[in-house]
């Protein structure tokens, strides 16, 4: 499982509260990222980390904040929930093997926004 | 941007036969293909990987082609087993970290015993 955990694993909240959800590794890995997985969708990346404290958006990012203070741990967070953000999120790191990446997930968090 | 379109959204085969999921990718600078294959429930999981400098490479049962010319990749699984029924996903990526990575919807796959 790359050491990656997320927390929670599943949490159903109200549209308007705020959401954080957490990504950890235990193997220093310096590239993050989230992704909301919707059906019909694949899996599409809302940010991303390439450092402690370097994130950049993804290809749907609104509503939607970062943030790596420290290497293991990256924050994902919902200012004001909506419907629309309900969603199963996978936090995935980049692996480096013999010059190249490969992307591994985590166990993924289901969010429901009522 | 890159853009990723697979095909079939659905595709159900009898056991012991073959399966193939193609893709097409748009930016010619993506230089690496892998794919997912999840289950129910769990998380997207690795299964095979092409580079844009090999045409063809094969992992027990399954294999995967890429046509650079033409911009596509396909994934063929040879003799399927019920436990192949799974949710497979192609991507595209330029490889300097993977964070240019962009999937496809995905292929749910039906293996019937």
């Amino acid at each position: 499982d790359a050491g990656i955990t997320q927390s929670p694993r599943h949490k159903v909240t109200e549209t308007g509260t705020p959401v954080t959800l957490r990504c950890h590794q235990t193997e220093n890995h310096r590239y993050m990222y989230w992704y909301r997985q919707d059906p019909g969708h694949g899996l599409r990346l809302i940010h991303y980390s390439y450092g402690v404290k370097d994130t950049d958006k993804g290809e749907v990012s609104d509503g939607y904040s970062v943030s790596r203070s420290k290497t293991e741990d990256f924050l994902l967070t919902l200012e004001s929930a909506t419907s629309s953000q309900t969603s199963v999120y996978f936090c995935a790191i980049s692996v480096a093997l013999a010059g190249d990446y490969e992307q591994y997930f985590g166990p993924g968090t289901r969010l429901t926004v009522t | 941007g890159e853009n990723v379109e697979q095909h079939p959204s659905t595709l159900s085969v009898q056991e012991g036969d073959s399966a193939v999921i193609k893709c097409t990718y748009s930016d010619s600078a993506s230089n690496y293909f892998p794919w997912y294959k999840q289950e129910l429930g769990k998380r997207p999981q690795l299964i095979i990987d092409i580079r844009s400098n090999v045409g063809e490479k094969k992992d027990q049962r399954i294999a995967v082609t890429l046509n650079k010319t033409a911009k596509h990749f396909s994934l063929h699984i040879t003799e399927t087993q019920p436990e192949d029924s799974a949710v497979y996903f192609c991507a595209a990526s330029i490889n300097t970290g993977g964070f240019k990575t962009i999937f496809g919807a995905g292929t749910r796959l039906f293996v019937k015993a």
